[in-house]
């Protein structure tokens, strides 16, 4: 059972326009989310978190809202680089302070 | 130099092999992870230690083992290695303070004939 989701497997989005990748949880009780980038043949690298005691984060172009009542989280990329073009993970700590990630969205931003 | 080093980076292997994933680090972390990486399944965490004496299993646990064999290094071994444990393993480490943030390895794809 997936606590973690990102329905999303893929998304296209023009160079300087916003770039929204979204995940849903089903565990009331994690109380930190992330969001990590990777690139292929590399590792993954962490990119912007958020408290559950918060509902936004902002970091340079990176964004990061949290909808508890919704269980949701979102990111927002603006304006979207071509660099950006990656694979983005969301992630959640459990109350045991494991981390439950997603399935990964893969960001195309084209030039 | 990379902070996170993993070794071997590729590896093909047969079924019912011992396999040994290497992980090494220089950030000084306590804190360090192993997770796989499937198509449309994400991370999932097989084992972390929280310090050397303190080893714990993570979602997927079953068929592996570890070794956390000095703060610097944690191995995770595959005693006989199945075709579904085919997958891209990667290590990470972390600080107590700033466990959110992980820092992770280049990754080992292994492949299990």
């Amino acid at each position: 059972d997936q606590q973690v989701k990102q329905n999303s497997p893929s998304l296209s989005v023009q160079e300087g326009r916003i770039s929204i990748l979204n995940c849903d949880y089903t565990n009331s009780m994690f109380d930190y989310f992330l969001w990590y980038k990777k690139y292929p043949a590399e590792g993954p690298t962490f990119l912007i978190s958020i408290s559950s005691i918060k509902d936004k984060n902002e970091d340079g172009r990176f964004t990061v809202f949290l909808n508890k009542s919704a269980k949701h989280l979102s990111l927002h990329i603006v304006p979207s680089q071509p660099g950006d073009s990656a694979v983005y993970f969301c992630a959640a700590r459990s109350e045991t302070y494991k981390y439950i990630f997603g399935t990964g969205t893969r960001l195309k931003v084209l030039a | 130099d990379a902070d996170v080093t993993q070794t071997p980076r590729n590896r093909i292997t047969k079924t019912g092999k011992r396999i040994m994933l290497e992980c090494s680090q220089t950030k000084g972390h306590d804190r360090m992870y192993w997770y796989r990486q499937d198509p449309g399944l994400g991370l999932r965490l097989i084992y972390y230690s929280f310090d050397v004496k303190d080893i714990n299993k993570g979602e997927i646990s079953d068929g592996y083992s570890v070794s956390r064999q000095a703060q610097a290094k944690f191995s995770l071994s595959l005693e006989s290695a199945i075709p579904n444990q085919t997958a891209l393993y990667f290590c990470a480490t972390s600080e107590p303070d700033r466990a959110y943030e992980q820092f992770f390895g280049p990754g080992t794809r292994l492949t299990v004939l």
